[in-house]
């Protein structure tokens, strides 16, 4: 089955403890994406990437990192997580570009204390 | 700057009872124009993309259309399985797609 998938689920942890979401896309995808989504603020790009080692901010970068190792994982990784991080986090992969249309994952509900 | 809003924010239906929902687009260039369902605690799952002015796509119950300057998303004889957020989003020149922040339709038997 075609999918994204993201780990983990949900996440509770501690403010400036480090912590990674990992995105996996088995649809041979080259262009992956993550968004957050916060209650009336809609879908926010934070970093895509058009393919592998190749990764570039979106409209929200600042305390996320990701990298592009291999085509088929994008993690996330928020090096020092502060509470305003907190949010629902989701990661999108399509064939060449959004144009195509996206296959979301199932999302990760971060809280960060 | 590139732009989608949505209308209304929430929606309240009858089973049975016809209704649009709105999506306005200030999109540079724009390429395709997306709508997604997002069922509570789910990734958005796509419905529909519409490329030019005059086209229209169906699905089931769901019928999307596009003008110049606006989608509606068209929900005839809805039932309450079509309850969710239903998210409209622009792809322009910039290859970036902006959401605009949703519709929630609940529909009561």
């Amino acid at each position: 089955e075609a999918q994204v998938t993201q780990n983990p689920r949900y996440l509770i942890t501690v403010t400036g403890k480090k912590l990674t979401v990992t995105c996996s896309q088995n649809m041979n995808h080259e262009y992956m994406s993550w968004y957050r989504q916060d209650p009336g603020l809609g879908l926010r790009q934070i970093y895509y990437s058009m393919n592998v080692e190749v990764t570039d901010k979106g409209d929200v970068p600042e305390g996320y990192k990701v990298s592009r190792k291999e085509k088929r994982n994008f993690p996330l990784i928020l090096e020092s997580p502060s509470p305003n991080q907190t949010s629902l986090y989701f990661c999108a992969s399509s064939d060449r570009g959004p144009s195509d249309g996206y296959t979301f994952g199932s999302g990760t509900r971060l809280t960060v204390v | 700057e590139d732009q989608v809003t949505q209308s209304p924010e929430a929606l309240r239906l009858q089973e049975g009872e016809s209704s649009s929902l709105n999506c306005s687009y200030t999109v540079s260039g724009l390429r395709g124009l997306f709508w997604y369902r997002q069922d509570p605690g789910k990734g958005p799952e796509f419905l529909f993309t519409l490329y030019s002015a005059g086209e229209e796509k169906e699905k089931e119950r769901l019928k999307a259309t596009l003008t110049k300057k606006e989608s509606f998303l068209h929900i005839t004889a809805p039932k309450p399985e079509d309850s969710a957020t239903y998210l409209c989003a622009g792809g322009g020149n910039t290859d970036k797609l902006i959401f605009g922040t949703g519709t929630r339709l609940q529909v009561f038997p």
